[in-house]
């Protein structure tokens, strides 16, 4: 069955440094996404991607934040200078053409951890 | 923005009872998801409802798209083990491209 998964597991990184979090999502979806999870509370969206832009995002995604498909298959997550509050499981999702209305795979997520 | 609540926010109950969960929105859904999140991994999907009033299963699973488009339920037959974990509600949110979610109920079997 067709999943979508993400690279690193965990990522431990420093306050003030680059991290780009990656996803694969499933090859025939059309709508990417990325949410957040700080432990112990509910998924926050943070933006999402249709051909080759951003379509939506959340007040969360500032300019720290970027995305980006740079071939065929990979759907990165940047975050230029991350902070402690940056903390959190980076879920990446995809969809079909229906947009939000198709179901919305989600990857297993990337633990954050900034210290 | 839209907000949603869960209750009840965690739960203890015996292997082989039945669990009953709700959800609520401060405003009208067109549509309800109903996930369940594994520890260490990502939500998976359980139930989707698309219209007021449906009622829709999935093996031990049932969920109800509530009349008022502002809530929905979801029930869990004899529950087993492996049911354990948080369950999200889920629906449009302010932006068009993604899903709001509530923030959950902790579900834990005793066997």
């Amino acid at each position: 069955e067709p999943e979508v998964t993400q690279t690193p597991s965990h990522q431990v990184t420093q306050m003030g440094q680059e991290v780009i979090l990656r996803c694969v999502p499933i090859s025939n979806h059309l709508y990417f996404y990325w949410y957040r999870q700080i432990l112990g509370q509910k998924v926050e969206f943070l933006v999402s991607f249709y051909n080759n832009e951003i379509s939506e995002k959340s007040e969360i995604f500032d300019d720290q934040f970027s995305v980006e498909r740079p071939d065929g298959s990979n759907f990165t997550l940047k975050i230029r200078s991350t902070k402690l509050e940056d903390s959190a499981m980076y879920f990446c999702a995809s969809s079909g053409d229906r947009g939000y209305f198709d179901e919305q795979f989600f990857g297993p997520g990337t633990r954050l951890t900034v210290l | 923005g839209q907000q949603l609540n869960q209750s009840p926010q965690s739960m203890f109950i015996q292997e082989g009872e039945d669990v009953s969960m709700n959800c609520t929105s401060s405003s009208i859904f067109n549509t309800w998801l109903w996930y369940k999140q594994d520890p260490g991994e990502g939500p998976v999907l359980l139930i989707a409802l698309y219209k007021a009033g449906e009622l829709t299963s999935n093996g031990r699973l049932t969920a109800q798209f509530g009349i008022t488009r502002k809530d929905s339920f979801l029930n869990i037959s004899a529950s087993i083990p492996s049911d354990v974990g948080i369950y999200f509600c889920a629906g449009p949110g302010n932006y068009g491209q993604n899903f709001v979610f509530g923030p959950g109920t902790r579900l834990s079997v005793l066997p």
